[in-house]
């Protein structure tokens, strides 16, 4: 069965303390992997796509890797900003659909 | 700015009354889709649609039903058949094509059933 599962299901960094986020798949046949960041009450908002084994996407303090079975989401030097609900989506064989992961919440304490 | 606007935020009904979620997207973008979101789980797919007139039900339909009558327009209908209809839901569109496509999200609405 396709599954996604995200951990830790929370964490809780001071400002400036550098830390990763792990979302782990196992699926046939990757087409995608989705990080997105979502605030309380808001939608997801769109962070990185990884399409293959190897590749790193980055976008100010957060670092986006892939291998074969996981992704890792690095935040380097968090500000209490970046404190949301980061979730990890993956999509793959023929199905366009998404199999989700449950989040992991950062905590940035200042 | 484009986007996708989720109307309202927030959502009241007693038991036993249908209720319909507002989706609208200004992106141009052929599929839009429904979730649901609860506590401690990840985002489940209510339905979705690639093609005006046309939608397919995703993992949790029963007690839902969509429309597609217009490409910027997606409404769900939170039926009285649902049994556990209080959740956050919420409204996606994307692009489609070969390569995977992000989501692009409205803000949601918040529907409480007491």
């Amino acid at each position: 069965e396709d599954q996604v599962t995200q951990s830790p299901e929370a964490l809780r960094l001071q400002e400036g303390e550098s830390s990763s986020l792990n979302c782990s798949y196992t699926v046939s046949g990757l087409r995608g992997l989705f990080w997105y960041r979502q605030d309380p009450g808001k939608g997801p908002e769109f962070l990185f796509t990884l399409y293959s084994a190897g590749e790193e996407k980055e976008k100010e303090r957060l670092k986006a890797t892939l291998t074969k079975k996981e992704s890792f989401l690095h935040i380097t030097a968090p500000k209490p900003e970046d404190s949301a609900t980061y979730l990890c989506a993956v999509q793959a064989g023929s199905n366009y659909q998404l199999i989700w992961g449950a989040g992991t919440k950062l905590i940035i304490k200042p | 700015d484009g986007g996708i606007t989720q109307s309202p935020k927030y959502l009241f009904r007693k038991e036993g009354q249908n209720v319909t979620l507002s989706c609208e997207q200004n992106l141009n973008h052929d599929a839009m889709y429904w979730y649901r979101q609860d506590p401690g789980q990840g985002l489940r797919l209510i339905y979705y649609s690639q093609i005006v007139n046309d939608f397919q039900k995703g993992d949790i339909a029963e007690g839902y039903s969509v429309s597609r009558e217009k490409k910027e327009s997606f409404p769900l209908t939170v039926t009285s058949a649902q049994k556990n209809p209080t959740a956050f839901y919420l409204c996606a569109s994307s692009m489609l094509g070969g390569l995977a496509s992000p989501l692009h999200f409205g803000n949601g609405t918040r529907l409480t059933v007491t």
